[in-house]
């Protein structure tokens, strides 16, 4: 069965201090890979998202970005992070071709930028 | 652009109670809409999926609706219990086929 793992579970930083956020899937493989984040109060935006190693889709600009180093493994960094960075960030995937595979879910990661 | 929206964005009810709630999105060429549950501080988790094609999709006590040329999907929940209590969202799938645009959510507490 497929499976998606996420870490750290919740992290705190202060600002200007570097980012890196973790993703790997197991039990699939070429899947389609999200970032989406989830403020207080606000719905999930989607930051990210990847169709292939080293295939990056930007939705939003922001000081964030997303490498996929291998098919199944999906990073979220940041060099300098900004007290708006705090939120709630989940990492996903999909089957390819969304049209029948609904999107799986990480248990995510609770940033506060302090 | 697609936005998508959800009404009510909370709710409560009884235990026992039939309950729906309403997603409606603006851009109809969608490729599938998705409804998710979240338990507070955890991750979302897939209820059903509805294919463009489809008008409606079953899983035990919830049954969700699709109606593509009104832009509108609801979700209807027989029954309820409290452990049904969590917030629901709704998600399309963006013209490019690669990605779901979300809802708020419908914050759902049912009551024993």
């Amino acid at each position: 069965s497929q499976t998606i793992h996420q870490w750290p579970a919740t992290l705190v930083q202060p600002v200007g201090s570097p980012l890196s956020l973790e993703c790997t899937v197991e039990g699939t493989s070429n899947p389609n890979l999200y970032w989406y984040r989830q403020a207080a109060g606000r719905g999930l935006q989607l930051l990210f998202y990847s169709v292939g190693i080293g295939q990056i889709s930007s939705e939003v600009p922001q000081n964030l970005s997303a490498s996929r180093p291998q098919d199944r493994q999906f990073i979220l960094s940041s060099k300098k992070l900004l007290l708006s960075d705090s939120g709630f960030y989940l990492c996903a995937w999909s089957g390819q071709g969304p049209n029948n595979s609904p999107l799986h879910f990480g248990n995510g990661t609770r940033l506060t930028v302090t | 652009k697609q936005e998508v929206t959800q009404i009510p964005a909370a709710l409560s009810v009884p235990e026992g109670e039939n309950l729906v709630l309403n997603c409606s999105f603006t851009d109809s060429a969608i490729y599938n809409l998705q409804w998710f549950r979240q338990d507070p501080g955890k991750g979302l988790t897939s209820l059903l999926l509805i294919q463009s094609s489809q008008r409606e999709q079953t899983s035990g006590r919830l049954n969700a609706s699709l109606d593509k040329s009104s832009g509108r999907s609801t979700l209807y929940i027989a029954a309820s219990q409290p452990g049904d209590s969590a917030t629901y969202l709704c998600a399309a799938v963006n013209q490019a086929g690669t990605a779901l645009i979300f809802g708020k959510g419908t914050t759902l507490s049912v009551s024993s």
